[in-house]
């Protein structure tokens, strides 16, 4: 009864490689983000999506592109990837935007060497 | 510039001790302030959440307060456990459609 899910759990990629990460949510939810965690553990939010659209665009390179099939799916797309893309990325949810509860997946640990 | 920042970076008790750790913000309007616990290897976990009108809030060892005021809020833990030890994240959420603000965390270490 995993509420937000995402897969691999671990990825390892050489540079310049394509990568993908999902994520699911079943808590019907409509709003759902893309979070990256650095080395000095700063969550920053990159993305987030509400009824399948894009209402936050972070600053981040288009290298990275989300899509969102449905509202229980958004998923991250990365091209291209370099060595400072190692981080760990959570996916996230919520009822909906603004003020509240955000429910986290596990995470996914991203190194590329 | 909203920001939250937080303090001590990372703490290290004994087991059994209390002990209070501390938020700071800037966001603005302000809509409502959560404590999240994560462990490692883990996402973060919701523990309690405040809004303008609350100053008190308790989850079993787990108290938070907020100051709206002086824009603070701090997390109490009572009779520490090993399980505590984790990264305890102040996240703070202004209007709709705008992104949730997090500090950048306090590593607690519970030792024996």
């Amino acid at each position: 009864d995993t509420a937000v899910s995402q897969t691999p759990k671990y990825l390892v990629t050489q540079m310049g490689n394509d990568k993908s990460i999902k994520c699911e949510q079943n808590l019907g939810h409509d709003t759902m983000y893309w979070y990256k965690q650095d080395s000095k553990k700063f969550l920053k939010i990159m993305f987030s999506y509400n009824n399948k659209e894009l209402i936050i665009n972070e600053t981040v390179p288009n290298r990275f592109s989300p899509k969102s099939p449905d509202k229980a799916h958004l998923n991250l797309h990365i091209n291209s990837l370099e060595l400072g893309d190692s981080a760990v990325y959570f996916c996230a949810s919520s009822l909906s935007t603004g003020g509240t509860e955000a429910f986290f997946g596990q995470g996914t640990r991203l190194t590329v060497v | 510039k909203n920001q939250v920042e937080q303090s001590p970076q990372s703490l290290i008790i004994l087991e059994g001790k209390n002990c209070t750790l501390q938020c700071n913000y800037t966001v603005s309007p302000f809509s409502n302030l959560r404590w999240y616990k994560q462990d490692t290897g883990r996402g973060p976990v919701s523990l309690t959440i405040m809004t303008f009108s609350e100053n008190t809030k308790s989850n079993g060892r787990y108290t938070a307060t907020l100051d709206a005021d002086t824009k603070q809020s701090s997390l109490h833990i009572t009779a520490s456990q090993l399980s505590d030890s984790a990264s305890y994240i102040c996240v703070v959420s202004a209007q709709r459609n705008t992104p949730l603000v997090f500090g950048k965390g306090t590593r607690l270490s519970v030792i024996a």
